[in-house]
């Protein structure tokens, strides 16, 4: 089955900061990236997905992610981070399943 | 069109009582699986079902949960004779048939025992 791999548990940055998240998987067939962020309180939401064709895929709210097949990897990246960005942020695979990271809790700073 | 449908959204129960969880997917969308988040951890998958099928329960534990889709009706997670350790989020999601696809999750169902 598939892993995801989540290095930063929580990041604290100020407002206007970029910010990069990591996530690493591994899979040995076709697989189909995601991030989900889920704000304080409520459910996951979809923030952008990878099927194939460009790598650089861009999201909801100024969210882009890139897939580095090479280095299995689907970083998250934001130019300019707001407060009210923050919540967690789940990296997903999907192979034959959904498999998630363990989550990265984004605090921004006013 | 409303999304994945879970209730309760709060269920507290007494050690060794049962816990039900219902889970009804999006309109036209065949696939239902269940993850469990505790508190600081991320999403734990559960198990993944279809209609009257479990094709992946790789995730659940093997005593006293169960998990149960019907040709009718909404989807079921229950579990048997609840501890402590029980007490998370349960959240549910659903997706169309097809590779390719994202899920969409429910509100999610926390579950306190006490």
């Amino acid at each position: 089955a598939q892993s995801v791999s989540q290095h930063n548990h929580h990041v604290i940055l100020s407002e206007a900061a970029s910010l990069e998240l990591g996530c690493n998987y591994s899979y040995g067939g076709t697989v189909n990236l995601f991030w989900y962020v889920q704000y304080p309180g409520q459910h996951l939401q979809l923030l952008l997905k990878y099927f194939s064709g460009d790598p650089l895929v861009k999201g909801i709210k100024g969210f882009e992610a890139e897939f580095i097949k090479s280095k299995f990897s689907f970083n998250l990246r934001k130019p300019s981070v707001q407060w009210s960005d923050t919540a967690e942020y789940f990296c997903a695979v999907k192979g034959n399943d959904m498999r998630f990271g363990a989550g990265t809790r984004l605090t921004v700073k006013p | 069109n409303a999304g994945v449908m879970q209730n309760p959204r709060h269920l507290v129960r007494r050690r060794g009582q049962e816990a039900r969880l219902r889970c009804s997917p999006m309109k036209g969308h065949s696939h239902v699986y269940w993850y469990r988040q505790l508190p600081e951890e991320g999403l734990k998958f559960m198990v993944y079902l279809q209609k009257e099928n479990i094709i992946d329960e790789s995730g659940m534990p093997k005593e006293r949960f169960s998990a149960e889709f019907p040709k009718e009706g909404p989807s079921i997670l229950r579990i048997q004779q609840v501890v402590r350790g029980d007490s998370a989020a349960y959240f549910c999601a659903s997706s169309p048939e097809g590779q390719g696809s994202g899920y969409t999750f429910g509100s999610g169902t926390r579950l306190t025992v006490v």
